[in-house]
């Protein structure tokens, strides 16, 4: 089955800087690969997604990059701010005979520093 | 529009007993997901249900956990007997498309 590894566990940043969490796949059937802001207490929010026939997309301060030679996608979030601090997670799924289950990285906790 | 909900929003309850925890998908979509994340680890897909059909259960840890989708709408799973490995919080999403939509989640403990 899939398996995503997800680095680093824990990110601290100082506001203002950027922010890059990386992730790697280990199925090449994979082709849809989302990524979770979750803060504490709150659900699991969906923040961009990527797909396999994309290299790149971005959302104002927020970009998804994609290497499916090298299996592996990353979150790049400029300019941050105290409310990017949360836990995020990437996911990776195979959307193909049925089983659109996800499979997630551990997490990454980013820490915003002002 | 009101996003997925779950019910209890915590649950804590002895070895050997029985719990069931319920969602409510957003109001149209098909697909329903349960997921669960133990302490520390990563978040695991259980089962993955298309209207009250079960399209995909490989993730079902064992035969403890039942999860049904009577008329397509809210979804119940349930564990019985519970044991203590099954602490943790379960997250139900669901989707219409692609994107699945998270609920908040119901933490369960087991003492």
């Amino acid at each position: 089955g899939e398996n995503v590894e997800q680095h680093p566990s824990t990110l601290s940043v100082q506001e203002g800087d950027s922010a890059v969490i990386k992730c790697t796949y280990s199925d090449s059937a994979s082709n849809y690969f989302p990524w979770y802001k979750q803060e504490l207490g709150k659900r699991p929010q969906l923040i961009i997604d990527i797909r396999s026939n994309v290299g790149e997309k971005k959302d104002q301060r927020i970009a998804v990059t994609l290497n499916k030679t090298a299996k592996h996608f990353s979150l790049h979030i400029t300019e941050t701010q105290p409310e990017d601090s949360a836990v995020y997670f990437c996911a990776a799924r195979y959307s193909g005979g049925g089983a659109d289950g996800l499979t997630f990285g551990k997490g990454t906790h980013l820490i915003i520093q002002p | 529009e009101a996003g997925v909900t779950q019910f209890p929003s915590h649950s804590v309850i002895e070895k050997g007993q029985t719990v069931t925890l319920r969602c409510d998908p957003i109001s149209g979509h098909d697909n329903l997901y349960w997921y669960r994340r133990v302490m520390g680890k990563e978040i695991k897909f259980l089962l993955h249900f298309v209207k009250e059909s079960k399209q995909d259960e490989s993730g079902m840890p064992n035969n403890r956990f039942l999860a049904e989708r009577t008329g397509g709408t809210y979804s119940t799973l349930k564990v019985q007997p519970a044991e203590l490995e099954d602490s943790g919080v379960y997250f139900c999403a669901s989707s219409y498309g692609t994107s699945q939509f998270f609920g908040p989640g119901t933490r369960l403990t087991v003492l």
